[in-house]
This record gives structure tokens, sequence and C-alpha cells, in this order.
């Protein structure tokens, strides 16, 4: 079956502009997390989603990042007045539920942001 | 702070020896360790997981240990193969119904497996 997928593989954008990262998840999970890797970095929690709804946002840095999951399926991350220390890989990942601990997320390749 | 720790960026090893990546962890409310391993331009894949109530998990070549004590995991991989080679990275979660789904992940160990 399909993976994760997440679209597009990379995004080149100039600073101050906006920008959106979509997600695919693995066809029937509820769970929805975005994550964000810097270079030399491993992956930090942005966003849990359950179902529509953002059950955990805790991570996102500031107020001008944004995700939505309007039909419980696709998301999409929104990053407004972009700057250069948004460059990272954004990954997305999928669980069938994500209230278990021991449900394994799957990962999609990520979006390479670079701001310039 | 970092909560999970890899403090191995690279390592080498021959072909056929094994793997030993190490990871330590400073909260001890994680109680679900995983690892995944990463290739380039790929997402992480997950490859093994142990439960804090266990001290060991096996799966083929792969062998995850757990001191919790010494708040301490380690994978092993035996043999190792060239395509074993990528970045491992050592996750953990948390022990609490709100938020044991979120992933605090270490910094990774990048393994090459030379021919």
């Amino acid at each position: 079956g399909a993976g994760v997928s997440q679209t597009p593989s990379n995004k080149v954008t100039e600073k101050g502009k906006y920008v959106e990262l979509r997600c695919d998840p693995i066809s029937g999970h509820t769970a929805l997390y975005w994550y964000r890797q810097s270079l030399g970095q491993g992956p930090e929690f942005l966003i849990y989603f359950q179902g529509t709804g953002a059950a955990d946002d805790s991570g996102l840095p500031n107020d001008r990042f944004f995700a939505v999951r309007p039909e419980g399926s696709v998301s999409t991350l929104k990053i407004q007045r972009t700057e250069r220390g948004d460059s990272a890989v954004y990954l997305c990942a999928s669980s069938r539920q994500g209230a278990l601990s021991t449900d394994t997320q799957y990962f999609g390749p990520g979006t390479r942001l670079t701001v310039l | 702070d970092q909560q999970v720790k890899q403090n191995s960026p690279s390592l080498s090893v021959q072909e056929g020896r094994i793997s030993i990546l190490n990871c330590d962890y400073t909260n001890s409310m994680f109680d679900y360790f995983l690892w995944y391993k990463k290739y380039p331009a790929e997402g992480p894949t997950f490859l093994i997981s142990i439960s804090s109530i266990k001290d060991k998990n096996e799966d083929g070549r792969f062998t995850v240990f757990l001191n919790k004590s010494a708040k301490h995991l380690s994978l092993h991989i035996v043999p190792s193969q060239p395509g074993d080679s990528a970045v491992y990275f050592c996750a953990a979660r948390l022990n609490s119904g709100g938020s044991n789904y979120k992933l605090t992940f270490g910094k990774g160990t990048l393994l090459t497996v030379n021919p």
C-alpha cells in the first residue's frame, strides 16, 4: 500500500513569503503528526491531529505556523512571513490511532524548505 | 536541553561485524523507546522498539537493550551489512495518557558499514 506522501519535496522561497506544505497520510490512519528536522538535529515535534482536530499544537514555534486537516485525511502546514530560521526538513507522519504509546508512526520523505 | 542523547555522531564498522549504537535519556517518565533508520532524501523508517518493562527485544539481526537504571539503551546489528549504512535515530515516548504520542528524538548516529 502507499505510504505517507509529502509535496513538494523541495521548496525554495524568499524571506517574508507564505508557504504551504502538504501531507497525505496512509489511508485509514486517524492520527497525523508534523515534525521539523533542522540541520544536524533529530526531528522535533510540531503538532498532532486526531481526526480533524489539532489535539496538541504545543510544538509550533510561534503564531506564524498553522496546520489544518479539514477532512481528517490530508493536512497542510502553513507558514506565514517565512524567516531564514524556518529552513529545515518538514516531516509528516501518520499512525492508526495515536492514543496508544505502541502505535507506530510512519514517516513521509519530508519537504525541504529553504528560505533565502 | 536534550532529553534523548546520541553522543556518537558517526560510527564505522566492517561488514559482518557487530554495530552497536548507543542512546542515553534523562527523563525517567519515558516508557517506550524506538529506533528509526533514515536514508538520505527519505523519511525515518521504524526499525525496532522496546517497552520499559522489558530489557531486551530482538528482531532478526537487530536487538535493542534497555538499562533503565542507567537510562541507557543500545541497538545491536549483527552481522552488519553495507545496506545498513544510514542515520539511526533513537526516540522515546512519555508515559503520559495525554501526550504519549509525542516522539522525542536524539540527534542521530551515522552508521557506515564498509564492505
